[in-house]
């Protein structure tokens, strides 16, 4: 399977507790994005990596998270001291960003997301 | 305003017939549209993408653009119960991140 892949795929936790969540992207895309997703509502940006650069993160949701890419591969998205609102899907998208022709750079793939929930 | 709105629904049509989702964005810079569907409880998956004035179709799928008009529509021809989904618009401009539309949840009737 070359699609992006995120672990785990549920997470059950208690407020207060730190919870780290794993993606790996499509293994030739460049750009790898973070978006949360609550009951209803469309997906939500909160950051994204060019390679291993964070290009933007004002849009994390507040100083509780943060988000990784080391070595511009897989990504790393945490939250401190969960709160139960931050119960949500947690999506990670790949797209293939410079190089690519026309606008097939900023098409994105989506993983299968990590469900949340805090009790 | 919401920067990208689509009607909520929920729309319900019979099986082989036309169904239209319609979505309005608020950046005239907006660059990029596409167009993803969501089965409950997975994630959102590609079905099409635009980027420039008038009709792209793949299959079953005819996507519209009006740029003039802030303005992007989904035709799915021959709807199918398997179309039975949320429809989610995306928009993107020089900033990489797509940003969504609330969904319209699409019902089709056998």
């Amino acid at each position: 399977d070359t699609g992006v892949s995120q672990n785990p795929r549920h997470k059950i936790t208690k407020r207060g507790q730190n919870v780290t969540f794993r993606c790996d992207p499509i293994s030739e895309h460049n750009r790898l994005y973070w978006y949360r997703q609550t009951l209803g509502q469309g997906p939500e940006f909160l950051t994204y990596f060019q390679n291993e650069a964070q290009l933007e993160k004002s849009r994390l949701l507040s100083d509780r998270f943060s988000a990784e890419r080391p070595k511009g591969s897989f990504s790393t998205l945490e939250i401190q001291r969960t709160e139960q609102g931050d119960s949500a899907m947690y999506l990670c998208a790949s797209s293939l960003g410079v190089g690519a022709s026309g606008g097939a750079y900023n098409e994105q793939f989506f993983g299968p997301g990590t469900r949340l929930t805090v009790l | 305003q919401k920067e990208v709105e689509q009607n909520s629904g929920p729309l319900s049509v019979p099986e082989g017939a036309i169904a239209s989702l319609n979505c309005t964005y608020s950046d005239r810079g907006s660059q990029s549209f596409f167009w993803y569907r969501q089965y409950s409880g997975k994630s959102p998956e590609l079905i099409m993408s635009i980027y420039s004035n008038g009709d792209k179709e793949d299959g079953r799928f005819t996507a519209q653009l009006n740029k003039a008009s802030q303005y992007v529509s989904l035709l799915i021809r021959d709807s199918q119960p398997s179309d039975s989904a949320t429809y989610l618009c995306a928009v993107s401009g020089s900033a990489r991140q797509l940003t969504f539309g609330s969904g319209t949840q699409l019902t089709v009737l056998p």
